[in-house]
């Protein structure tokens, strides 16, 4: 199986700061790598796909980037309602394995 | 309006069996690759299972495989999963999602609100 690993575990942030995830897979996955949000009770909500295509609807504050083994989910400018847990998926073999989960929180 | 609504969840002794819905409106299930994820108490997400949109293959997380057979009625628009000999680990919100593609590995753009199963004696 495909390990996702996942930095930093946490991080606190104020509304307009730039955050940036960090994904790494144990083995390549080309560009084959979903990044997703999910809130407190809430399912999750896919922002990014194909490593860098974002999905419709989703503000363009949210990039991606990386292929291969490394990846990077950036927020330009944080705003209040990011304030969530993400998350990253492998999409490449399965079982299609997800990271431990990055928490933003208010600083 | 696209979406999906999981049924089915409850509290169940171990070792015995819990079958969960999923019902899709606004799109056809047999024309998208359907998930399974779940995620127990203040954890992380798992992915469960998969069915192909054209129902020819279906994968399972090794935790479940076995005891777990996920399957679709085209008829009734409406995805499952079957869950046999539960375990205490098994204790999770089940949320089903779409493909964002038929056949492109890109992930999952609908989920379900989720439902949860308890399994305890």
């Amino acid at each position: 199986d495909i390990q996702m690993t996942q930095s930093p575990s946490s991080v606190s942030a104020s509304v307009g700061d730039r955050v940036t995830i960090t994904c790494r897979a144990s083995q390549g996955i080309s560009n084959w790598l979903a990044w997703y949000q999910q809130k407190p009770g809430k399912a999750p909500k896919v922002l990014i796909y194909a490593a860098s295509s974002l999905q419709s609807g989703v503000p363009s504050r949210f990039s991606g980037s990386g292929s291969g083994t490394d990846f990077t989910l950036t927020i330009s400018s944080l705003q209040p309602e990011d304030f969530a847990t993400y998350y990253c998926q492998q999409a490449d073999i399965f079982p299609r394995t997800f990271g431990p989960g990055t928490k933003v929180d208010i600083k | 309006q696209v979406q999906l609504v999981e049924s089915g969840g409850g509290v169940v002794q171990p070792g015995r069996s819990l079958r969960l819905s999923c019902a899709a409106s606004g799109f056809t299930v047999s024309s998208y690759g359907m998930h399974w994820v779940r995620q127990a108490p203040g954890k992380g997400l798992e992915w469960v299972a998969v069915i192909w949109y054209d129902g020819s293959t279906k994968y399972y997380a090794d935790s479940v495989k076995g005891r777990f057979i996920i399957s679709r009625d085209d008829s009734k628009n409406t995805l499952y999963l079957e869950k046999n000999s539960l375990r205490a680990e098994d204790t999770a919100v089940y949320y089903c999602a779409r493909d964002i593609a038929p056949t492109i590995p890109y992930g999952m753009d609908v989920w379900g609100q989720g439902t949860t199963v308890t399994v305890s004696s």
